[in-house]
């Protein structure tokens, strides 16, 4: 079945450190996004790509950064600069870029730094 | 700016009873919006949406909304909720096709009773 996969589904780090989130799809999608949810506050866009080896910032992309080397692949790097990390971070696809296509979600990865 | 406002952070309703979940949203143009929802510690699964023409939209597993203009309102309806329910309910909503950036609302958890 196709469709989308993040690992780990938990992650702990120390402050301090570098921690990459995998989201991997096989749906031959070419737009990928990722999101970050914190409760109350809905999801928000941290990067976005709409065709491999391109990718632009969202609305909180500050902290984070991302590559899109391959089609279904598209990490993203949690730095020691993002100032409150801990959160359920999410990742999607749609067929191409643009909101008229249903976004697909991966299971999401929670990310807890102490 | 364009915005997305979930007014009720947790509604609790009786199982068989009826539910509506309300989304308001800010938009020059006639926006795009959806409703999606998340089970805990999941992702994303899409249940409908809207773009134009009739303003009463059908989805999946029995869910309805409408959309009023003359309210900037896209409110989620069911008539009769299950248990399996029980989730997290995101409104969601750009103001281009050109665009692939969606504004998520706060989300509405759903609690149901037995």
């Amino acid at each position: 079945d196709g469709g989308i996969t993040q690992s780990p589904k938990y992650l702990f780090r120390k402050e301090g450190q570098n921690v990459t989130l995998s989201c991997e799809q096989n749906l031959n999608h070419d737009a990928m996004y990722w999101y970050r949810q914190d409760p109350g506050q809905g999801l928000r866009l941290i990067y976005y790509s709409q065709i491999v080896n391109d990718f632009q910032k969202g609305d909180i992309a500050e902290g984070y950064s991302v590559s899109r080397e391959k089609k279904e692949s598209f990490p993203l790097t949690v730095t020691s600069a993002q100032k409150n990390p801990t959160a359920f971070y999410l990742c999607a696809s749609t067929p191409v870029f643009g909101i008229y296509y249903e976004q697909y979600f991966g299971p999401g990865t929670r990310l807890t730094v102490t | 700016a364009q915005s997305v406002t979930q007014p009720d952070i947790h509604i609790t309703v009786s199982e068989g009873a009826s539910l509506e979940l309300r989304c308001n949203y800010s938009y020059g143009a006639t926006p795009y919006l959806f409703w999606y929802v998340q089970s805990p510690g999941q992702g994303l699964q899409l249940l409908l949406k809207y773009f134009s023409g009739d303003t009463l939209v059908q989805g999946i597993k029995g869910f309805e909304a409408e959309f009023k203009r003359s309210q900037s309102s896209f409110n989620l309806r069911k008539p009769s909720v299950h248990w399996s329910d029980a989730a997290e309910y995101f409104c969601a909503g750009g103001g281009s096709s050109n665009t692939g950036k969606l504004i998520f609302g706060q989300g509405t958890t759903l609690q149901v009773k037995p």
